[in-house]
């Protein structure tokens, strides 16, 4: 079946420097959607990408879907303590389903 | 506004209880629904995708009769978790298809079998 990799699994950063998590889909993906969840709450929907190539910026945060449409990437400029949380990139099909990464554990120290 | 309702936040119960989980589709009819679980610091495994008015299909490893869904209305998706035990002890999150959207999720539901 599809399975995703997602990397790293931690990332611990000083507050002010960049971070960036990465996913690799086995098969060629509908759509590629992102989540954060703070611990102890559920995920929260960031942002889906769907053509190839596409990027799209959410203020620091900025998300790539690789031409293939199998990959992906987040990256955050100048991190805050407010980014903490796990990163999850979930994979799509064109019938809705969903197949989530592992996360990226995310630590920012002041 | 919430899109998605899940009821019971938190079930605290004792082993061989069965324990029912709401997801209610709040400003949609949501013909599927998916039900997720996510163990500590793990990532979100889909467990069924419900359909409503016809049986759920399950991904491969879980077991349909420890878990019934029931999908009886468009807004509406239920899980029974039948006979928990310990290691039933999970968070589970429903969430909502609308069209080609994004899916939309509850606030999961803690659950905790002693």
């Amino acid at each position: 079946g599809q399975q995703v990799m997602q990397i790293p699994q931690y990332q611990h950063v000083q507050e002010g420097e960049d971070f960036t998590t990465y996913c690799n889909s086995s098969t060629t993906l509908s759509n590629i959607q992102w989540y954060k969840q703070r611990p102890g709450g559920h995920p929260v929907f960031l942002i889906q990408l769907v053509k190839s190539g596409e990027v799209k910026k959410q203020k620091r945060l900025t998300f790539q879907f690789g031409e293939a449409k199998k990959n992906s990437s987040l990256h955050i400029t100048a991190t805050q303590t407010t980014d903490v949380g796990t990163y999850f990139c979930a994979g799509g099909t064109s019938y809705g389903k969903l197949t989530f990464g592992q996360g990226t554990i995310l630590t920012v120290h002041p | 506004g919430a899109v998605v309702s899940q009821h019971p936040s938190r079930v605290i119960c004792k082993s061989g209880t069965s324990v029912k989980i709401e997801c209610r589709s709040l400003d949609f009819q949501a013909t599927t629904m998916f039900w997720y679980r996510q163990f500590p610091k793990q990532s979100l495994m889909l467990m069924a995708t419900s359909n409503e008015g016809s049986k759920a299909t399950y991904e491969q490893g879980v077991e349909k009769d420890k878990f019934l869904i029931n999908h009886a209305s468009l807004t509406l998706s239920t899980l029974t978790v039948t006979s928990a035990h310990p290691e039933d002890s999970s968070f589970y999150i429903c969430s909502v298809r609308v069209g080609n959207q994004p899916q939309h999720f509850g606030d999961g539901t803690r659950l905790s079998i002693l």
